[in-house]
């Protein structure tokens, strides 16, 4: 069982908006704004797509947003495309011993 | 443009140690600021944060895997390693060595598959 909870799939229409969130607690999301987001395509190594909450790394698209409320966080992909269907992980720092923790992942499928 | 490959046995005996290296390339573990991470996922699974070093030694492990890793540095050769003892098929997982700067992980190397099986 993984430390922080997302919903196991979503799904969107190319052109429409995917929002998938993440939930914690207050030792982890709750406490830091430093829930980064990261994107995984099938048999391959997961992609930075959102550090410190909101943050895009250069090249990530702008149509990928973060955003945290207490002890959740969300990524919201705009603008579907095609590409973006991937497993879509979060990752919050939780602590000088802990470190960090992930999701369980979220699977997006574009319809 | 950094980046990293891990190597290492793809296949090891359950009570046997996993035994894996990652070598740096485009940059080096000795600059300061950056941690090396190693992290893994099970066939199916979601991501798990097996531990990090700084160039310096200081390590900081997983609580759940701490008993049994060893993760470690060698500046003059660029890479990182890791030793996970006493493995069983649960340990069966793709292997992800990776920089951390601050507490996200910037670059990831390819991953490799490391199969518990007698």
């Amino acid at each position: 069982q993984s430390a922080l909870t997302q919903p196991a799939s979503v799904s969107g229409s190319p052109g429409q908006s995917v929002t998938i969130s993440c939930t914690g607690t207050s030792t982890d999301i709750g406490s830091y704004n430093l829930v980064s987001w990261y994107q995984q395509h099938p048999g391959k190594a997961p992609k930075l797509m959102i550090y410190e909450g909101s943050k895009r790394p250069s090249g990530v698209s702008n149509r990928f947003s973060g955003s945290k409320s207490g002890n959740t966080a969300s990524l919201t992909i705009s603008g579907l495309q095609a590409e973006d269907e991937a497993d879509y992980y979060c990752c919050s720092y939780a602590g000088p011993s802990t470190f960090v923790v992930f999701g369980g992942g979220t699977k997006l499928t574009v319809l | 443009q950094v980046q990293l490959q891990e190597s290492g046995p793809g296949l090891v005996k359950p009570s046997e140690t996993l035994s894996l290296t990652c070598t740096v390339s485009g940059g080096s573990v000795s600059s300061d600021g950056y941690y090396w991470s190693w992290i893994r996922q099970p066939p199916g699974k979601g991501l798990e944060w097996i531990g990090y070093i700084y160039y310096s030694g200081s390590t900081n492990y997983n609580p759940s895997l701490e008993s049994r890793v060893t993760i470690s540095v060698d500046t003059s050769k660029n890479q990182f390693s890791l030793k996970l003892s006493s493995v069983t098929a649960a340990d069966t997982a793709v292997y992800y060595c990776a920089r951390v700067e601050v507490t996200l992980f910037d670059y990831w190397g390819q991953g490799i598959l490391v199969t518990v099986s007698s």
